[in-house]
């Protein structure tokens, strides 16, 4: 149980476009989700909070403008990377907590490249 | 402020060797999580354990085992008998409690553990 699913695990884009990643829990409803980044040898740095029906909480120094964060439903999250630059090449891994029993499932991650 | 320090950047044994993995965390609060990731080549994180603040029993599950000291604020994990396939970053985790019931984890810089054949 409590699994969750990201897509794609692979993406690689050209400089300006945008990227969307899609993050679903399979079977449970996922009240809040968050999103790291991970540059290659380095740890997992939060970007953003989001809970399902209202604006995500951004971390300091994350642009909201540029990593759009939709939880639209209880089962799904995504992070849309827009107007894409070689320095957002990372990668993007998605959490699920199903409240508070503290669970954490992670997604499977994203890598992305921006060419 | 939450803080997790996993002093070892990378650490290579020789296969069956034993090794231990150290962390030490910062929290003001009482009430806290103490979690264990290990993260293969391929990027996944995979779940290992957690620990809420007031139980301080060790705990071993096959070649794993895990000290917790409240005392010097350290959640030790060492692997028995160490295999290629624990070849792994592996990151230690803290989370904190919060009424809505979830908070993010705040993870250490993560240790690279490399067993040799």
């Amino acid at each position: 149980g409590a699994v969750v699913s990201q897509h794609p695990s692979r993406v690689i884009c050209k400089s300006g476009t945008s990227v969307k990643i899609e993050c679903r829990s399979l079977d449970f409803q996922a009240t809040t989700m968050f999103w790291y980044r991970q540059f290659p040898k380095q740890s997992l740095m939060l970007m953003a909070t989001s809970n399902e029906g209202s604006k995500a909480t951004y971390e300091q120094g994350v642009e909201k403008d540029k990593f759009l964060i939709n939880h639209a439903s209880l089962t799904l999250s995504t992070l849309t990377v827009t107007s894409a630059h070689p320095e957002d090449s990372s990668f993007y891994i998605c959490s699920a907590s199903w409240g508070r029993d503290y669970g954490y499932t992670f997604g499977s991650g994203t890598r992305l490249t921006v060419v | 402020a939450q803080k997790v320090t996993q002093a070892q950047t990378e650490i290579s044994v020789v296969e069956k060797e034993d090794v231990t993995l150290d962390c030490v965390y910062e929290t003001r609060d009482t009430t806290y999580y103490l979690f264990w990731y290990k993260q293969p080549p391929s990027g996944e994180l995979v779940f290992l354990i957690r620990r809420n603040s007031f139980d301080e029993q060790n705990e071993i599950s096959g070649r794993y085992s895990w000290n917790f000291q409240k005392s010097t604020s350290s959640f030790n994990f060492t692997i028995t008998a160490s295999q290629v396939v624990d070849s792994a970053v592996y990151f230690c985790a803290l989370s904190n409690e919060d009424q809505t019931g979830a908070n993010n984890l705040f993870f250490g810089t993560g240790t690279r553990l490399t067993v040799i054949p």
